[in-house]
């Protein structure tokens, strides 16, 4: 497609679960990025890959979270034993190149809606 | 650490009117990039106007603007002849060195007919 794609655009588990949710980012972009946001607040940054490598994990609240880009591509955030304050959207960016600058715009996809009951 | 203020949370504007939201920011950093994004109810971001911290010159994209204070590190969206698909939240963000971007906590802007 031509945009950023994430599934599903909406996932609902429970407590304790486990849950998968995946990015597509627009062909050719080197560079990838994870935000969360909570209901009525910006989005906040979880995690930047530069290829297949995570060039800044900073943002991941804790060591539940974990997320991969094995070919550079798709990308997936793993959640373990899922909490009711992990509900939140859950947004991904791909860019060109990564980086700061004007080569770095960043196309968002529509994000994954995850709600903990 | 580099932070990012809207100090309002709502605005409402009447069709084809002119509104400005605010944004002010802190970085220690003398190169950076600001951004102003909407977001629909559809969630996804979608950009709106960029400045580069180097240039004096204030960004235009057809009816949006940008008033960018460097020393005041202020950044200020303007939108003119609003129309109704303006709605939306409004996000002013700053790019760190590594590209990620900080936002702010948003304005809801909403347009009268």
């Amino acid at each position: 497609g031509a945009g950023v794609s994430q599934t599903p655009s909406n996932k609902v588990t429970e407590k304790g679960k486990y849950v998968e949710l995946r990015c597509d980012p627009i062909s050719g972009h080197t560079a990838l990025y994870w935000y969360r946001q909570s209901l009525g607040q910006g989005p906040e940054f979880l995690i930047y890959f530069q290829g297949t490598g995570a060039a800044d994990d900073s943002g991941l609240p804790n060591d539940r979270f974990f997320a991969v880009r094995p070919e550079g591509s798709v990308s997936t955030l793993k959640i373990q034993r899922t909490e009711r304050g992990d509900s939140a959207v859950y947004l991904c960016a791909s860019s060109q190149y990564g980086g700061r600058g004007t080569k770095n715009i960043q196309y968002f996809g529509a994000g994954t809606r995850l709600s903990v009951l | 650490a580099q932070t990012v203020t809207q100090s309002q949370p709502e605005m409402s504007v009447q069709e084809a009117e002119t509104v400005t939201l605010s944004c002010t920011y802190d970085t220690s950093e003398s190169d950076y990039y600001l951004f102003w994004y909407k977001q629909p109810p559809s969630r996804q971001m979608i950009l709106v106007i960029r400045q580069e911290a180097y240039k004096q010159q204030n960004a235009t994209e057809n009816r949006f603007s940008v008033n960018f204070q460097k020393a005041a590190k202020s950044f200020s969206l303007k939108i003119s002849d609003s129309q109704l698909g303006d709605a939306a939240m409004y996000f002013c963000a700053l790019s760190s060195n590594t590209g990620k971007l900080i936002f702010g906590q948003g304005t809801t802007l909403q347009v009268k007919p």
